[in-house]
C-alpha cells in the first residue's frame, strides 16, 4: 500500500535550518508528482511547494521563496524540503504529498499524505 | 493568488442529516476544485476531485458539484465517522489554496 513517511522535524531557532525528507513506498515515486503542504497549530492548510515526477518543474508558495528548496531522488524514493532562514511563522506539521495520476499534468490533487513532520521555530 | 472562501466555518448536524458546505472561488478555476476530509491530529483525506469525481474508496454518500466559482459538497445521510473539517482546495492555478476548513460537528 502507498505509505510516505516524513522525518527531519524538530526544534530550531529562528534563522536556522532544517532538512525534511519524504521516504516513499507502495507505488512508483518517479511517476509521480509531490507536494510539501504545512498546518500551523490550530490552523487551515497552507500549499508550500510542488515538484515534477522529473524533478524539471517546481513551484513554491511565496512564503517560502527563496529560502525552502524542494527537491527529490527518484532512486531512492525519497522527497526533500531544505529550509532555510526559519521564522516563527514557519512552525508548523508539514505533510509530503503524491499527487494523483490524471490527463490534467500540474493540476492534480494530492491523493496520499504522509503523517507529518513536526517544525518549531523558537529561541 | 485565487481566494477560496468556504461557509459556513462551521456547522451542527445530527447522524442521518443531509449536510452541504459551499466553496467559492475569487476568479475561475473551471473543475479544478478538490475537496478534503481532515479528523483531528490526522493528515488530510481526499474525498472529491475535479469538483465531482469521488476518489477511490470513498463512500458514496459524498459528492460534489459545481464549476467556475461556486462548488459544494454533500453528505447525503451524515454518519458518526463524518465528524471532521472539510476542506476545499483549488488547483487550476499556483500557489494552490485552500479554504479555511469547515468544523462538522455532532448536534
Amino acid at each position: 500500500q502507498v505509505q510516505l513517511v516524513e522525518s527531519g522535524g524538530g526544534l530550531v531557532k529562528p534563522g536556522g535550518s532544517l532538512r525534511l525528507s519524504c521516504a516513499a513506498s507502495g507505488f512508483t515515486f518517479s511517476d509521480h508528482y509531490m507536494s510539501w503542504i504545512r498546518q500551523a497549530p490550530g490552523k487551515g492548510l497552507e500549499w508550500v511547494s510542488y515538484i515534477s515526477n522529473s524533478g524539471s518543474t517546481i513551484y513554491y508558495a511565496d512564503s517560502v521563496k527563496g529560502r525552502f528548496t524542494i527537491s527529490r531522488d527518484n532512486a531512492e524514493n525519497t522527497l526533500f524540503l531544505q529550509m532555510h532562514r526559519l521564522r516563527a511563522e514557519d512552525t508548523a506539521v508539514y505533510y509530503c504529498a503524491r499527487h494523483k495520476i490524471l490527463a490534467t499534468i500540474g493540476r492534480t490533487p494530492e491523493d496520499y499524505w504522509g503523517q507529518g513532520t513536526q517544525v518549531t521555530v523558537s529561541s | 493568488d485565487i481566494q477560496m472562501t468556504q461557509s459556513p466555518s462551521s456547522l451542527s448536524a445530527s447522524v442521518g442529516d443531509r449536510v452541504t458546505i459551499t466553496c467559492r472561488a475569487s476568479q475561475s478555476i473551471s473543475s479544478y476544485l478538490n475537496w478534503y476530509q481532515q479528523k483531528p491530529g490526522k493528515a488530510p483525506k481526499l474525498l472529491i476531485y475535479d469538483a465531482l469525481s469521488l476518489q477511490s474508496g470513498v463512500p458514496s454518500r459524498f459528492s460534489g458539484s459545481g464549476s467556475g466559482t461556486d462548488f459544494t459538497l454533500t453528505i447525503s445521510s451524515l454518519q458518526r465517522e463524518d465528524f471532521a473539517t472539510y476542506y476545499c482546495q483549488q488547483s487550476h492555478s499556483k500557489p494552490r489554496t485552500f479554504g479555511r476548513g469547515t468544523q462538522v460537528e455532532i448536534k
